[in-house]
C-alpha cells in the first residue's frame, strides 16, 4: 500500500540554524500539508499546498517557514533560523484531490532543537 | 473559525469492556468532513475514518463503530470489546470546506488494561 515516507525521523539542531525536513508523498497525490505536534498537545495545521502554490497556511507559518516542492516526488519544509520552541513533531501529509479528500500522514520528523 | 472539542484527555478500561470517545465540533461551513486518526505509542497518525456532513449513517467497521449526529454537531467512536493493542491516542478531525485544512481535537488518550 503507497504511503508517505518522511527523512530524518529525527533531526537535532541548534538554536539559530536552518533545517529542512523532507517527505515523500504518495505518488499520485496532487495536494500537501504540512502539520506540526508539540510533545503531548494536539496536532496543528501548518500549511497546504496545491499546483506549486500555497493554498492555506496558519499563524504560525511565519516568515521563517517556507515549502516547496523541487521535483516530482518530494515535498521540503525549510525552518530559516530554529528556535527552541520549533521543537515538536513535524507531519507531512497528502491528499489526492482537495475537498473532502482524506489526509493520509507519514511517520514524522521529530525536530530537537537545543 | 472551527473548533474540534474532545472532553475526555484520558480513559482506562479493562480488556473486552466496550469504550465510546467523545467529539463535538463547531463550524459554520454546511459542507464539511470528519475524521478520526489513530496515534499509537510509535507516533505515526493512522487514519480511521471519514464522514461528510450529509451522511448521517453510523458506520461500523469490525469492532469499531462511529455514531455521526448533526443535531448535536457530535462525531463519536465506540470500540467493542477493547483490546491492549487498542491504547493510543485518538484524534478528532475537522476538514475546513474549501478541503486544505484540519482541524484537531486535543485527543483522548486510551489505555486498554490487560
Amino acid at each position: 500500500e503507497p504511503e508517505v515516507t518522511q527523512t530524518p525521523s529525527h533531526q537535532v539542531t541548534q538554536m539559530g540554524q536552518e533545517v529542512i525536513l523532507r517527505c515523500v508523498p504518495i505518488s499520485n497525490h496532487l495536494y500537501f500539508y504540512w502539520y506540526r505536534q508539540i510533545l503531548g498537545q494536539k496536532v496543528e495545521f501548518l500549511v497546504s499546498f496545491y499546483n506549486n502554490e500555497i493554498s492555506e497556511k496558519s499563524e504560525i507559518f511565519d516568515d521563517q517557514f517556507s515549502v516547496e516542492r523541487p521535483d516530482g516526488s518530494n515535498f521540503t519544509l525549510k525552518i530559516r533560523s530554529t528556535k527552541l520552541e520549533d521543537s515538536a513533531m513535524y507531519f507531512c501529509a497528502s491528499s489526492l484531490a482537495g475537498r473532502g479528500d482524506t489526509q493520509y500522514f507519514g511517520p514524522g520528523t521529530r525536530l530537537t532543537v537545543l | 473559525a472551527q473548533k474540534v472539542t474532545q472532553a475526555q484527555t484520558e480513559i482506562s478500561v479493562v480488556e473486552k469492556e466496550d469504550v465510546t470517545l467523545d467529539c463535538v465540533y463547531e463550524t459554520r461551513d454546511t459542507t464539511y468532513y470528519l475524521f478520526w486518526y489513530k496515534q499509537p505509542p510509535s507516533g505515526e497518525l493512522v487514519f480511521l475514518i471519514r464522514r461528510n456532513s450529509f451522511d448521517e449513517q453510523n458506520e461500523i467497521s469490525g469492532r469499531y463503530s462511529w455514531n455521526f449526529q448533526k443535531s448535536t454537531s457530535s462525531f463519536n467512536f465506540t470500540i467493542t470489546a477493547s483490546q491492549v493493542v487498542d491504547s493510543a491516542v485518538y484524534f478528532c478531525a475537522l476538514l475546513n470546506n474549501a478541503g486544505n485544512m484540519l482541524t484537531f481535537g486535543g485527543g483522548t488518550r486510551l489505555m486498554v488494561k490487560p
